[in-house]
Order: C-alpha cells, then structure tokens, then sequence
C-alpha cells in the first residue's frame, strides 16, 4: 500500500489567502484524522472523520478552519483566511476498526505551512 | 482532562549505552498506549501498543513496557540510526489519541 498521501508537501503563503490542503488516506481504513504539530504545543488532534462523517471537531482552532471528506479516498482542510500563526506542519493521519485491528493511525508524511 | 508528560525533553547517548524514556500519563480509563517515532521532516511512525499493565513489545533493540501510570521505551545497544523523536500517546476512547511532546534522541557514534 502506498501509505497515506498528503499534498502539497509545503505550503508558503500571504496572510488573508486561502489554504486547502489534500489527504488521501490509506485503502479500506474508516477513520482519517487531522493533526497540527508545533514546537510549543506538540501534535493536536483538530478533526476527525469516520466513514466520511465528520466526528469531532473541537480541536479546530477557530471558523478560519474547516474540513471535508467527500468520499472515503478524499479529505481536505481548509483555513480561509489564513493566518501567521497558522503556521505549522499538518498530518493526516488513518486507521482501520474490525476484527483483530485495534485503534493504530497511520501518518502522512505531512504539510508544512508557512503563512507570512 | 488526559494528559501525557514525556521525559527527558531529549536525550543524548554514546552508540552502545543503553538509556530509557519515559512516558506518564493520567486518563480515565485507559485503552492503549502507543509509542511513535518521528524522524525530521517525515510522519510519525507507528512502533508499538501497549493495551495492560504488565504489558511489554519488544521490537529491534527498542522495548516498550507498560505500568498503571506510566510507559517506558527502553533502548539496547543503540545505534546511530535510532536518532529520531519518539512520542508517546494515550488512546482515550472515541478514536482520540492524546500525545506527549516527545523526546528527541541523538546517538552519536
């Protein structure tokens, strides 16, 4: 399997643009996860999705930021407008519940933001 | 409200000493522990679960062990190539995991 796919790698841009960042995530898992990592507040979990219905949402910071899982191949994160303290490398992350499989995620590789 | 407290912050080791991490945590009711390790610039990479007290997983030369309040990530004989951040989690229930911040680990030759 090809692992989790996350795009673009890194992200540069101006204060007050849009930002949409892309996650597909790894074949037959249900549940895929945004998480942010900074230096000073580690990772944190902002959303997450199981079967393409959007679970948990209380991590995410603000309304600036909102994400959509229109098909169980495809999730995207939007933050509009964006913001330099956005500023952060997102994961998307997956996992599979059923029989003998219990609870591991599996990362992507990651976006780096960098809002200026 | 979960928590994870990870030390050392980092960790600098000679190849060949042997060291432990350590991984605290306080939840209600814990359902799995899991260890990560992260390189620069790349994902966190799944390691091990740990689900009870008493627990341990060995994998290489990294071997975790699991208490009632804590978890270590014991290293053997590290190498070089075991320098990465390791994180540890909780898994708390409803899919949610809580990480710690990590510890980064050199290992010099």
């Amino acid at each position: 399997d090809a692992g989790v796919i996350q795009s673009p790698r890194h992200e540069v841009t101006e204060m007050g643009q849009e930002v949409t960042l892309r996650c597909k995530p790894i074949s037959g898992h249900d549940y895929l996860f945004w998480y942010r990592q900074t230096m000073m507040r580690g990772l944190e979990l902002l959303i997450y999705f199981n079967n393409n219905v959007p679970i948990d949402d209380s991590g995410m910071p603000e309304d600036r930021f909102s994400a959509k899982m229109p098909n169980a191949s495809f999730s995207t994160l939007k933050i509009q407008p964006s913001e330099p303290r956005d500023s952060a490398v997102y994961f998307c992350a997956s996992s599979m519940t059923g029989t003998g499989v219990r609870y591991e995620q599996y990362f992507g590789p990651g976006t780096r933001l960098t809002v200026t | 409200e979960d928590q994870v407290t990870q030390s050392p912050e980092a960790l600098r080791l000679q190849e060949g000493e042997s060291s432990s991490l350590n991984c605290s945590y306080t939840v209600s009711g814990l359902r799995g522990l899991f260890w990560y390790r992260q390189d620069p610039g790349k994902g966190p990479e799944f390691l091990f679960t740990l689900y009870s007290a008493g627990e341990e997983k060995e994998k290489e030369r990294l071997k975790a062990t699991l208490t009632k309040k804590e978890s270590f990530l014991h290293i053997t004989a590290p190498k070089p190539e075991d320098s990465a951040t390791y994180l540890c989690a909780v898994f708390a229930g409803f899919q949610k995991l809580v990480f710690g911040t990590g510890t980064r680990l050199l290992v010099s030759p």
